[in-house]
């Protein structure tokens, strides 16, 4: 099956600064890499996501980047704030439903 | 357009005895999937089902774990006689047919005494 690794396990950076999470992927079939964001005791929100024919996304200051060939995909947030600080989870899909999850980055944002 | 509902958010049960979790999805959506999470750990997918019918229930434990979604009512996973080591969050997600986004419920943690 597919595996999913994440990197780093846990980020803090100063308010204003970029934070940058990557995952790498096991299987070359995966086309579908969605990141969520889950907050402690809440439930994991969707915040971007990508299909395999893209190699860029962005949404305000939330962006994602895909690397088939060397199957790895980063997600990039820019100018963070407080309300970043949670954990953020990458996730691949081989057949668009089955979603294996990295462990996740705790990221924590310095005021 | 309520989100997707899981209930009860919070569940004890002793060692042998049988939990039932409930999922509702968000209107609209006929497909439901579920997850469990262990305490600082990703989600693994257990289960997904469309109304009726399992289509994969691969990453479900072969023994004491079940799950269904009826044509009429919520979808409900199933775990018969817990142990300590099914202590974790159950999420389920509810996605439209044909589109790959996943949305999660707020989840149900179970705690095993």
């Amino acid at each position: 099956g597919e595996n999913v690794e994440q990197h780093p396990s846990t980020l803090s950076v100063q308010e204003g600064d970029s934070a940058v999470i990557k995952c790498t992927y096991s299987d070359s079939a995966s086309n579908y890499f969605p990141w969520y964001k889950q907050e402690l005791g809440k439930r994991p929100q969707l915040i971007i996501d990508i299909r395999s024919n893209v190699g860029e996304k962005k949404d305000q200051r939330i962006a994602v980047t895909l690397n088939k060939t060397a199957k790895h995909f980063s997600l990039h947030i820019t100018e963070t704030q407080p309300e970043d600080s949670a954990v953020y989870f990458c996730a691949a899909s081989i057949d668009d439903y089955k979603l294996s999850f990295g462990a996740g980055t705790t990221v924590t944002v310095r005021a | 357009n309520a989100g997707v509902m899981q209930n009860p958010r919070h569940l004890v049960r002793r060692r042998g005895q049988e939990a039932r979790l409930r999922c509702s999805p968000m209107k609209g959506h006929s497909h439901v999937y579920w997850y469990r999470q262990l305490p600082e750990e990703g989600l693994k997918f257990m289960v997904y089902l469309q109304k009726e019918n399992i289509i994969d229930e691969s990453g479900m434990p072969k023994e004491r774990f079940s799950a269904e979604f009826p044509k009429e009512g919520p979808s409900i996973l199933r775990i018969q006689q817990v142990v300590r080591g099914d202590s974790a969050a159950y999420f389920c997600a509810s996605s439209q047919a044909n589109q790959e986004t996943q949305y999660f419920g707020p989840g149900t943690r179970l705690l095993v005494l």
